[in-house]
């Protein structure tokens, strides 16, 4: 099974700043099936990226999304404060579909 | 506008069974599979398995085969989690999700305490 290892585990940046999250896969991920979520307190996940670099519908274009086989990025080009929050990536194209362990981007 | 409502959430007692339920609304239900995930208090999300609601047909990751049931009524709509024998260890709050590949639409979350 494919097992995704995100860095870093914390972020710390201040608004306006550009962020650069980094998800790596332990085998090469089909077809790019890549996806990151954004989940804040309290509040169930949300979809911003699939198919490794496609936005997800309403999220801003300050997000993308890059990478291909076993490298991935996701990258905010400048934090707004509701940015803040925990970033998964998850693969989609080989059961089972695990997610990464996550990466918290906290306000500095 | 796609909805998925789950259940309350529960308290339960160590050996007892439990059984969550997620409401799809909104778009056709038998189109999309339901993913589960559990989020343990303070820990990241695990994808536990899905459901077809056309057939029922399931896929499990191998960490929860066993220890889970996922379990759909197409007629009602609904996906189902279900425990015939709760542990303290599954505490957590359990997401249900439409496999749009990925996962694009999410319920709110439903807590599962379990403490004798």
């Amino acid at each position: 099974e494919i097992v995704l290892t995100q860095s870093p585990d914390t972020l710390s940046l201040s608004p306006a700043e550009r962020a650069t999250l980094s998800c790596r896969a332990s085998q090469t991920v089909t077809s790019n099936y890549l996806a990151w979520y954004q989940q804040k307190p309290g509040q169930a996940p949300r979809l911003l990226m699939y198919g490794a670099s496609t936005r997800a519908t309403g999220i801003p274009d300050r997000f993308s999304g890059s990478g291909s086989g076993t490298d991935f990025t996701l990258t905010i080009s400048r934090l707004e404060p509701e940015d803040f929050a925990v970033y998964y990536c998850q693969q989609y194209g080989t059961s089972p579909y695990a997610f990464g362990q996550g990466t918290k981007l906290e306000i500095k | 506008e796609v909805q998925l409502v789950q259940s309350g959430a529960e308290v339960k007692k160590p050996g007892e069974s439990l059984r969550i339920s997620c409401k799809g609304s909104g778009y056709t239900f038998t189109n999309y599979w339901i993913s589960w995930v559990r989020q343990m208090p303070g820990k990241g999300l695990e994808w536990m398995g899905r459901i077809g609601p056309s057939d029922s047909d399931t896929d499990y990751s191998p960490s929860f085969q066993g220890h889970v049931t996922i379990s759909a009524d197409k007629s009602i709509n609904t996906a189902y989690l279900q425990w015939t024998s709760l542990k303290a260890s599954d505490t957590a709050m359990y997401y249900c999700a439409r496999n749009n590949w990925p996962l694009d639409y999410w319920g709110q979350g439903t807590l599962v305490t379990v403490s004798s």
